[in-house]
């Protein structure tokens, strides 16, 4: 069964300093998404990504957030400089096709630790 | 926001008993998913109910939708403790509706504990 893969499985980081969270979507998907999901809490949305640009995103993804497929694997999430309240668990989802009946496939997270 | 609210936001129940999760939500929708998600673990994607769907069977799932209430349940029949997990609704749009947001919105989930 094809799978999301994200790296690092947890990081730990000071205040202030970038991070970077990688994933590697399903091979033949097109859409990638980046959520985020505070400990114990909802699961909210920070951006979706199609056809190497940004589709949408949210009130979170400021612009300390920012999103790139370098090559034709890895889908990255870079937060430029780390506060506290960016503690969180980030989920890479991806999915075949867009909005309407698209069911995502995430991955098992990237847990981001800022102290 | 056309986001999900589940309802309640923890059930404990005995295994074989039935589950029954909620979820209300605002806008207008193409279609509702229930996804599940182990402690700690990605969301792992169980059913996918369309707007001119009422209800959908898979396995011991059974998921009603109810356009006109806004509301959605899903019922884990004969649970059991493998089950335990959280459970919750995701709202799609299409990009021709236009009412928001067009990505999966979630909500908060519900906790489910299935005692053995």
């Amino acid at each position: 069964e094809p799978e999301v893969t994200q790296t690092p499985s947890h990081q730990v980081t000071q205040m202030g300093q970038e991070v970077i969270l990688r994933c590697v979507p399903i091979s033949n998907h097109l859409y990638f998404y980046w959520y985020r999901q505070i400990l114990g809490q909802k699961v909210e949305f920070l951006v979706s990504f199609y056809n190497n640009e940004i589709s949408e995103k949210s009130e979170i993804f400021d612009d300390q957030f920012s999103v790139e497929r370098p090559d034709g694997s890895n889908f990255t999430l870079k937060i430029r400089s780390t506060k506290l309240e960016d503690s969180a668990m980030y989920f890479c989802a991806s999915s075949r096709t867009g909005p309407g009946a698209n069911v995502l496939t995430f991955g098992a997270g990237s847990r981001l630790t800022v102290l | 926001s056309q986001q999900g609210e589940e309802d309640p936001q923890a059930l404990s129940i005995q295994e074989g008993e039935n589950a029954t999760m909620n979820c209300s939500y605002k806008t207008s929708i193409n279609n509702l998913q229930w996804y599940r998600q182990n402690s700690g673990r990605g969301l792992v994607h169980l059913i996918l109910i369309r707007s001119n769907e009422r209800e959908k069977h898979s396995g011991r799932l059974r998921v009603t939708l109810d356009t006109s209430k806004k509301s959605s349940s899903l019922l884990i029949t004969a649970s059991r403790a493998a089950d335990t997990a959280s459970y919750f609704c995701a709202t799609g749009v299409s990009r021709l509706m236009d009412t928001g947001r067009r990505a999966l919105t979630f909500g908060s989930g519900t906790r489910l504990q299935v005692q053995p």
